[in-house]
């Protein structure tokens, strides 16, 4: 089973908002709501943003929000800011017999 | 607050087992509502799910990888290992553990809480 896919790369400037789109298949992203969000700055170890599709864990900014449309889900940022800049992976739980948890292959965000 | 720390040896040798060790602290390993999990993010690429272990022993490997790994769990010392034998250097890669949350329906869900990672070199 192949990862999900995520674009390489996506920009914005500050105030804007930025989506970050992750593709799968009915297996994974389509057909389940357990969808997560991880961002990642260089050096560090992922955090996460988002879980089950759209929900926030405490202390996650408001500006961070998810949602899902067939095999496909997407992470929208608003009031884009300079400490956003950093990699985001989708990830999802995968209907395989033998493959159960996928990541995306990781966006790198960029702030102008 | 929940935290993991990931230890073992930073330089194996090809052909070689790598053998790491998440301990877990402020919280317990056997609780029923989460798996733990190693990923590992090879230098400048993405991150790859390795497998996840329950308290209980039970276990789900990427099958890419599942020839080679094998994951366990000592409840009493409050941790839990990754084997992954034969490696090359396509094995280097910095090796992070995380809770895993499991779902209502029994299926994995999130990772929630990650160890800081480390990093682990193939190379003779």
């Amino acid at each position: 089973q192949s990862a999900l896919t995520q674009p390489a790369s996506v920009s914005g400037s500050p105030g804007q908002s930025i989506t970050i789109s992750c593709t799968g298949t009915s297996s994974d992203v389509g057909g389940y709501n357990y969808v997560s969000w991880y961002q990642q700055h260089p050096g560090k170890a992922p955090k996460l943003m988002i879980y089950d599709v759209r929900n926030r864990p405490s202390g996650v900014s408001n500006r961070f929000s998810g949602s899902k449309s067939g095999n496909t889900a997407s992470l929208t940022i608003s009031g884009l800011q300079a400490e956003d800049e950093a990699d985001y992976y989708c990830s999802s739980y995968a209907s395989s017999s033998t493959l159960h948890w996928v990541f995306g292959g990781g966006t790198k965000l960029t702030v102008l | 607050q929940l935290q993991l720390q990931e230890s073992g040896p930073g330089l194996v040798k090809p052909s070689e087992t790598l053998s790491l060790t998440c301990t877990v602290s402020g919280g317990s390993i056997s609780s029923s509502t989460y798996y733990w999990g190693w990923i590992r993010q090879p230098p400048g690429k993405g991150l790859e799910w390795i497998g996840s272990i329950y308290y209980s022993g039970s276990t789900y490997y990427n099958p890419s990888l599942k020839s080679r790994v094998t994951i366990s769990v000592d409840t009493s010392k409050n941790q839990f290992s990754l084997k992954l034998s034969s490696v090359t250097a396509a094995d280097t890669a910095v090796y992070y553990c995380a809770r895993q949350r499991l779902s209502k329906e029994w299926l994995l869900s999130h990772f929630d809480y990650w160890g800081q990672g480390t990093l682990v070199t193939v190379s003779s």
